[in-house]
């Protein structure tokens, strides 16, 4: 089956950027999503199509997605990105998520 | 607006059956794909299941196949997921969600609150 793998954890500075990956066999193939969560809430999704942002998410955040890896990049961090964040595809007609990165920001 | 709410979790016996049942209001349940997406305590989003906007094709991941079973009442704005021969490893939170069936690779633009599912003993 299908699997993608994020680093368990990233730690960045409030106002640096932070950067989290998504590794999957050909996963430029294919679109990618992000979706943030923080304690105790449902998550959100930030990002779908590699690189669009859903009405409501701040500019920066941004995407991209080739060869292996998908990368979601956010731009001068903030305390309130803080969560866990997870990557999504679709393969062979069922989705399957990435295993969840927790972003510190300290 | 565009509401998920799940119902039917609570904790059950190893080997028994639940059913969940989501409620959609504020869209058409007719235009989208439904789907149960679930949570282990501590743990990440693992995909369950879903099923096309008319109920015609159904998709289950390989660890509840044959278990579970996805299915819906767009008349009543409802979609359920029946639970059987309940496991251990079935225990965590489980979300309703949804997908444009026009344009999947949106993502899943609206979940549920979720309802937690605890299987023992």
């Amino acid at each position: 089956s299908y699997e993608l793998t994020q680093p368990p954890s990233v730690s960045v500075s409030p106002g640096q950027t932070a950067s989290i990956t998504c590794s999957g066999d050909k996963l430029g193939d294919k679109y990618a999503c992000w979706y943030q969560q923080k304690p105790g809430q449902s998550p959100v999704v930030v990002m779908y199509q590699d690189s669009k942002r859903p009405s409501g998410i701040p500019e920066r955040f941004s995407g991209s997605n080739s060869g292996n890896t998908a990368t979601l990049t956010i731009s001068g961090t903030q305390a309130v990105d803080e969560a866990d964040y997870y990557c999504q595809a679709w393969d062979s007609g069922t989705v399957v998520f990435g295993g969840g990165t927790i972003l510190t920001v300290l | 607006q565009v509401q998920l709410v799940e119902s039917g979790g609570g904790v059950v016996q190893p080997g028994r059956s639940l059913r969940l049942s989501c409620a959609a209001s504020g869209f058409s349940l007719s235009s989208c794909t439904m789907h149960w997406v679930r949570q282990a305590p501590g743990k990440g989003l693992e995909w369950v299941t879903f099923i096309s906007y008319d109920g015609r094709n159904k998709y289950y991941a390989d660890s509840v196949r044959g278990r579970f079973t996805i299915s819906r009442d767009n008349s009543k704005n409802m979609v359920y997921l029946q639970m059987n021969s309940l496991r251990a490893e079935d225990t965590a939170v489980y979300y309703c969600a949804r997908m444009d069936s026009g344009d999947p690779y949106r993502g899943f633009d609206y979940w549920g609150q979720g309802t937690l599912v605890t299987v023992s003993s």
